[in-house]
């Protein structure tokens, strides 16, 4: 089984809006953290937020924030109030286990976003 | 403070021939990998490294070695390049010991071409 699912895999969204990327995981690790990171069209991997399992609050990050719910095992991406500069490829990523020797990400195929103006 | 940088940012190899492809933190990290990047399918571990004289398998470790005698720098061999290693390689670094956001760093990558 796929350990990171992103089912989207290219998202069409009016500038301004607020856009939605979706993140399954499947993990039966009680400590695991979850990532996404941006890759614009010049390649680099850009770190936007972090969730860990056991942090009770969804994380912020400026306009990005994660909806996470646990129960579900989704890990969602919102960008509020998009910019043409969010157009790129989105990545969700986990690590299991947050101890020494858990480094180790396991990342989803992606998802393409593009801004319309 | 230059963060992860690779070398070469482009390589075109022939079937069979042999490289290195260079990392290099500045950010004195226990934490060191290798991914490779192809179409579709996301990042994927090559290798990786949890400390100076300490390398293990990822997911995709064939025709790949690595070695690392230095904290700062994390070197990914091909032996013996294959059309199937055409791929983005990306190396990344992380601290171990800093929370809480767990960031791995990324280099900027190597695009490789075997042909």
């Amino acid at each position: 089984a796929q350990k990171i699912t992103q089912t989207q895999p290219g998202m069409f969204v009016q500038e301004k809006e607020a856009v939605t990327l979706d993140c399954t995981y499947d993990t039966s690790d009680p400590s695991y953290g979850l990532f996404w990171y941006k890759q614009p069209s010049s390649g680099e991997m850009i770190f936007l937020i972090y969730q860990g399992s056991y942090d009770q609050q969804n994380a912020t990050e400026g306009r990005y924030s994660l909806n996470f719910q646990k129960a579900r095992k989704s890990a969602n991406l919102v960008i509020s109030a998009s910019q043409l500069g969010d157009s790129a490829m989105y990545f969700c990523a986990m690590r299991e286990g947050l101890g020494f020797g858990n480094e180790k990400l396991t990342f989803g195929t992606g998802t393409r976003l593009t801004i319309i103006p | 403070n230059a963060g992860v940088t690779q070398t070469p940012k482009f390589q075109v190899l022939k079937t069979g021939q042999s490289m290195t492809l260079q990392c290099a933190q500045d950010m004195n990290h226990e934490y060191m990998s290798w991914y490779r990047q192809d179409p579709g399918m996301g990042l994927r571990l090559i290798h990786y490294s949890v400390g100076a004289g300490i390398t293990d398998q990822g997911e995709v470790p064939n025709g790949y070695n690595v070695s690392r005698s230095t904290t700062e720098d994390f070197p990914l061999r091909l032996l013996s390049a294959a059309p199937s290693q055409t791929s983005v390689y990306f190396c990344a670094s992380s601290s171990i010991t800093t929370e809480p956001s767990y960031e791995q760093y990324f280099g900027p990558g190597t695009r490789l071409t075997v042909t």
